[in-house]
């Protein structure tokens, strides 16, 4: 399968800034990436479908001004949550869909602490 | 919409012992993929297993094994001679390829402790 990279692994930031995640395939043309979050012991909850080249769809009730996503070649996709609050904190994860095997690789996942 | 459910928030079980995990879902679609994702305290995502619709025999991997019960909407997974390195988060996982971008929809997760 695709290997897929999250960067940074752990992120402390401050409350009213913004932190950037990265998320990058390998080895592998990612068309289309997915962004999850998850809080401890809980699901994943699917927040935005990031396409290359094209403007991110987020799921209801995610803030896109919130949760900027940003996907501009076939190897990365990017996340910034801006002005970050304390409930922010989670557990970000992507993805990376292959449109013929029906499946999707997993990012190793970033974990956001908003202090 | 789609919806998968897990009954069990929590399971244990000792090790060498086989275990079955619960999940249901509700679609009226009939082409569709199943999954039971492994995710243990690393957090790293595990695919442990895939199931197409379409396809009557059940899946297996080694010791993991589904039970798929399409007319009943039933996708259970067991785990026969359950080690330690088994205890993790599961989750159950439905996808309809294409119509929804290939979207994963996940169960609420079973958390399974395996014992010494």
């Amino acid at each position: 399968g695709a290997v897929v990279s999250q960067h940074p692994s752990w992120v402390i930031c401050k409350s009213g800034t913004s932190v950037k995640i990265e998320c990058r395939s390998l080895d592998f043309q990612a068309t289309t990436m997915f962004w999850y979050r998850q809080f401890p012991k809980q699901s994943l909850m699917l927040m935005a479908t990031s396409n290359e080249g094209s403007k991110a769809t987020y799921e209801q009730g995610v803030e896109k001004d919130k949760f900027l996503i940003n996907h501009a070649s076939l190897t990365l996709s990017t996340l910034t949550v801006t002005s970050a609050h304390p409930e922010d904190s989670s557990f970000y994860i992507c993805t990376l869909a292959a449109p013929l095997a029906y499946e999707q690789y997993f990012g190793p996942g970033t974990r956001l602490t908003v202090t | 919409a789609q919806t998968v459910t897990q009954s069990q928030p929590e399971m244990s079980v000792q090790e060498a012992e086989t275990v079955t995990l619960s999940c249901t879902y509700d679609t009226s679609e009939n082409n569709y993929y199943l999954f039971w994702y492994k995710q243990p305290p690393s957090r790293q995502m595990i695919l442990v297993i895939r199931q197409e619709a379409y396809k009557q025999q059940n899946a297996t991997e080694n010791r993991f094994s589904v039970n798929f019960q399409k007319a009943a909407k039933s996708f259970s997974l067991k785990i026969s001679d359950s080690q330690l390195g088994d205890t993790a988060m599961y989750f159950c996982a439905f996808m309809k390829p294409w119509e929804y971008g290939n979207k994963l929809v996940f169960g609420a997760g079973t958390i399974l402790r395996v014992k010494s």
